[in-house]
């Protein structure tokens, strides 16, 4: 079984750029969480999507945005990009009905220059 | 808001010898509490997990232990090897997230051969 794709593996961009990364999750994962992973801050909490829908969503400006096709194939957007925005993204896939086994991709690692 | 305190930040280890991590949680409503190690250039791997009706869990050299009164658990890893040598968090689901997982800072784990 496939594990969960994320692409690009690597993201170079300037001050007020826009950019969007993609996840593929697992075969049958109807749930897709990012998280944004920086050496100060950790492992950090975004947004989930579940069915198409965001089903939860951290403590992030709406600068973070995401959305989730029919396939459960997930994107995320930061628009007007900060260099404060340098991070890892990764993505996490899961069944989606409770149970909290996250399965992580090995993420996208964006700069901003 | 709620969290997850991890500690060590950093252990190093002989070969052979055994590694204790301990993490604290403050969402009381918390049920599940998984361990997640991360290598060089990849994204975390889940390793072990406890949920709140079981005190102990053990898979080979990796055992998880949990106090629920104390809100805390811990990862123990016996016979340590070199390639235990990674970055390893603990999480906990907190209901301001809609029950998504909140991770602890991490634990750099150094295995000397």
């Amino acid at each position: 079984k496939a594990g969960v794709t994320q692409t690009p593996r690597y993201l170079i961009k300037t001050r007020g750029q826009q950019v969007t990364l993609s996840c593929s999750p697992i075969s049958g994962h109807r749930s897709v969480s990012w998280y944004q992973q920086t050496p100060g801050q950790g492992l950090q909490f975004l947004f989930e999507y579940f069915s198409e829908t965001q089903r939860n969503k951290g403590n992030f400006p709406g600068r973070f945005s995401g959305r989730q096709f029919s396939n459960s194939r997930s994107e995320m957007n930061v628009s007007t990009l900060e260099l404060g925005d340098s991070a890892l993204y990764l993505c996490a896939s899961s069944f989606g009905g409770g149970d909290e086994k996250l399965f992580f991709g090995s993420g996208t690692q964006l700069s901003v220059l | 808001g709620e969290n997850v305190e991890q500690h060590p930040s950093t252990l190093s280890v002989q070969e052979g010898d055994s590694a204790v991590i301990k993490c604290t949680y403050s969402d009381s409503a918390s049920n599940y509490f998984p361990w997640y190690k991360q290598e060089l250039g990849k994204g975390p791997q889940l390793i072990i997990d406890i949920r709140s009706n079981v005190g102990e869990k053990k898979d080979q050299r990796i055992a998880v232990t949990l106090n629920k009164t104390a809100k805390h658990f811990s990862l123990h890893i016996t016979e340590t090897q070199p390639e235990d040598s990674a970055v390893y968090f603990c999480a906990a689901p907190f209901q301001e997230y809609g029950n998504k997982l909140v991770f602890g800072a991490g634990t750099i784990l150094r295995v000397k051969s």
